[in-house]
Formats: C-alpha cells, structure tokens, sequence
C-alpha cells in the first residue's frame, strides 16, 4: 500500500521567516509527487515533481524531490500571513496518495 | 470558467438517511474522483472514474457509491448515512491520470451525520 507522510504535522512561525515542510513516501509505481496548498477549502495546486535534484520554483516557494531517499521538501521564505494554510502532499502512483498535511500558521 | 461544480455545499443528515453528492466539470476530463477529509487530516481517495462507464474503488469506499454515465458527471451516493460519515467531501477531475496532470477540485461539500 502506497504511503505519504508529511512533517511536521503543524507549524507556527513570525512573518519574515523561511520554513521547510517535509514529505517522505513508499510507493511501489512511482509517477510524480505533487504540492497543494489548502486555504478555506479546496485545495490548489502548487508543483508537480518527477524528477530528482530539479528545483521548481515560484516566487518564494520552491520545492525540490529526491527519489532515492524518498523524499520532498516544501520551502517557503521570507513568510506572509497569506501563507497560513494546510500544504498537503500527493504522491501519484497506481491513484494519488495524499499525505495528512502541514498546517502552517504564520503571525504577524 | 465553472471547472468543477459541486453541489450541495452543505448538508445536515440523521443516521440512515440517504443522499446524493453532485459532481460535474465542464473540462472534458476523463478522470474523475471522490475524495474525503477528515478534520486535520489529509485526503482519502473513495472512488475514481477513468472515464464513462468506468469506475472503481479508492482506499474508503465502504459505505458509498458512484456512478459516470457521462464524461461530465460524477455522483456520490451515500445510501445509509452514518455519523462515520461526517466529513468534507471533495470532487475532482484531471484530464489524464493524476500522476501527469494536477487534479483540478470542486469547492467541497461539507457534511454532518447526526
């Protein structure tokens, strides 16, 4: 069975800060892992990775993936409250595996 | 630009009752999927369609089912509500598997079972 999971599970930083969120995955048909950013309510998409070492970027998030360790990172600097939301974690393979998210608070 | 339409955006049901989730997209996407969310949790696929016709089991689908008679619509049917139940639900659509395009989402439905 596929799995994603994300750390931490939340997060509370000051605007101006720069924050790394993780996502570690076992997959049996690797395709791609995708970042979403989640507000109020439906999620929005953020990156979509497939291959290791390449890093996506736009405007102060960026994300990059390693598929021999498994693993994705999220970062955000320079934080603005605007950034406050769940950032969630899929990893497509036989369907998309989302992972249970990081909730980020960022305070003024 | 509708993408992907969801109705109701609300919902309150006693336990045992039953209820229609609507899903349409106006993309001409092949796929088409019912996820739900937990309260801090993240998204558990229930079902998926790949087409008209076609559909098929996620991680959750105990308690649910779907039906794509056409490209456009996704129903989800609750037929026994239970408080289990209780949740976000969201529809989504991409235009080939999810693994090479980003899932485009509905607005969610967010629904109580008491």
């Amino acid at each position: 069975e596929d799995k994603v999971v994300q750390s931490p599970l939340s997060l509370v930083v000051h605007e101006g800060d720069t924050v790394t969120l993780n996502c570690s995955y076992e997959v049996t048909n690797f395709r791609s892992l995708l970042w979403y950013k989640q507000e109020k309510k439906a999620p929005t998409f953020l990156f979509m990775l497939t291959s290791s070492g390449i890093e996506k970027k736009s405007g102060r998030l960026s994300s990059i993936l390693d598929k021999k360790e498994l693993f994705s990172i999220l970062n955000i600097t320079a934080t603005q409250t605007g950034d406050s939301a769940i950032y969630l974690c899929a990893h497509a393979g036989n369907m998309l595996t989302f992972g249970g998210g990081t909730r980020l608070m960022v305070k003024p | 630009n509708a993408g992907v339409t969801q109705t109701p955006k609300f919902r309150i049901l006693k336990i045992g009752q039953s209820m229609t989730l609507q899903c349409t997209q106006d993309m001409n996407h092949n796929y088409m999927y019912w996820y739900r969310q937990d309260p801090g949790m993240g998204l558990k696929l229930i079902y998926y369609s790949v087409g008209a016709g076609i559909t098929d089991k996620g991680e959750v689908p105990n308690g649910y089912n779907v039906s794509r008679s056409t490209t456009e619509d996704f129903p989800l049917r609750l037929e026994l509500a239970a408080p289990s139940q209780t949740s976000v639900y969201f529809c989504a659509s991409s235009y080939d598997h999810g693994g090479n395009e980003k899932l485009f989402f509905g607005s969610g439905t967010q629904l109580s079972v008491l």
